[in-house]
């Protein structure tokens, strides 16, 4: 009964292809949010979406696009992988989008070869 | 625009030492304030939070005060186990409808038995 999942959890793939990150939560919250780490542990937020509307987005590339079918799940997709796009993301939620406490899934370590 | 600055690691003590971890921050307006952790090979868990000037957050031995006229909410703990060797990152919420989270770099703690 994990609070926040994602899959995978390690995604190794060459540059160019195109790949989604899944994330759910059984919290039932109405935000979800895209963090990406970099290999300093630098977090960003990318994306929030409140009850499957876009709220945040910040100046993330468009190769970079979240969907998400239900306030419950919030998937990334990302095309043509570059190098740079290495790092660890992490999906999150909260109550309600003016709710600071943020509940973490495990991250997906994404290598791009 | 909204910034959080926290002391560089990696920090390495013995059981039982006092800790301390910096953490200072620029902002407009009231921020509410956050330590997050994140023990190895899993996501960010909020250890802490304070919402306003002179709140003093606490949990698992952990305390940091806010404190507005030194833009600071510094992280202590008395005496450190083991089990506290992770990553602390300081956090601030952006005020104005998103309630965006700004994060600092992140404090590698190693604790030696």
């Amino acid at each position: 009964d994990t609070a926040v999942s994602q899959t995978p959890k390690y995604l190794v793939t060459q540059m160019g292809n195109d790949k989604s990150i899944k994330c759910e939560q059984n919290l039932g919250h109405d935000t979800m949010y895209w963090y990406k780490q970099d290999s300093k542990k630098f977090l960003k937020i990318m994306f929030s979406y409140n009850n499957k509307e876009l709220i945040i987005n910040e100046t993330v590339p468009n190769r970079f696009s979240p969907k998400s079918p239900d306030k419950a799940h919030l998937n990334l997709h990302i095309n043509s992988l570059e190098l740079g796009d290495s790092a660890v993301y992490f999906c999150a939620s909260s109550l309600l989008a003016g709710d600071n406490e943020q509940f973490f899934g495990p991250g997906t370590r994404l290598t791009v070869l | 625009g909204n910034s959080v600055t926290q002391m560089e690691g990696p920090v390495t003590l013995s059981e039982e030492a006092f800790l301390t971890i910096n953490c200072t921050y620029t902002a407009t307006g009231y921020p509410s304030l956050f330590w997050y952790v994140q023990y190895p090979g899993e996501g960010l868990q909020l250890l802490l939070k304070a919402t306003k000037a002179d709140d003093k957050g606490s949990n698992k031995g952990f305390e940091a005060t806010y404190r507005k006229e030194t833009t600071s909410f510094h992280l202590e703990k008395g005496s450190v186990q083991v089990s506290d060797s992770a990553v602390y990152f300081c956090a601030l919420s952006e005020q104005g409808g998103s309630e965006k989270l700004v994060f600092g770099k992140g404090t590698k703690l190693t604790v030696n038995p």
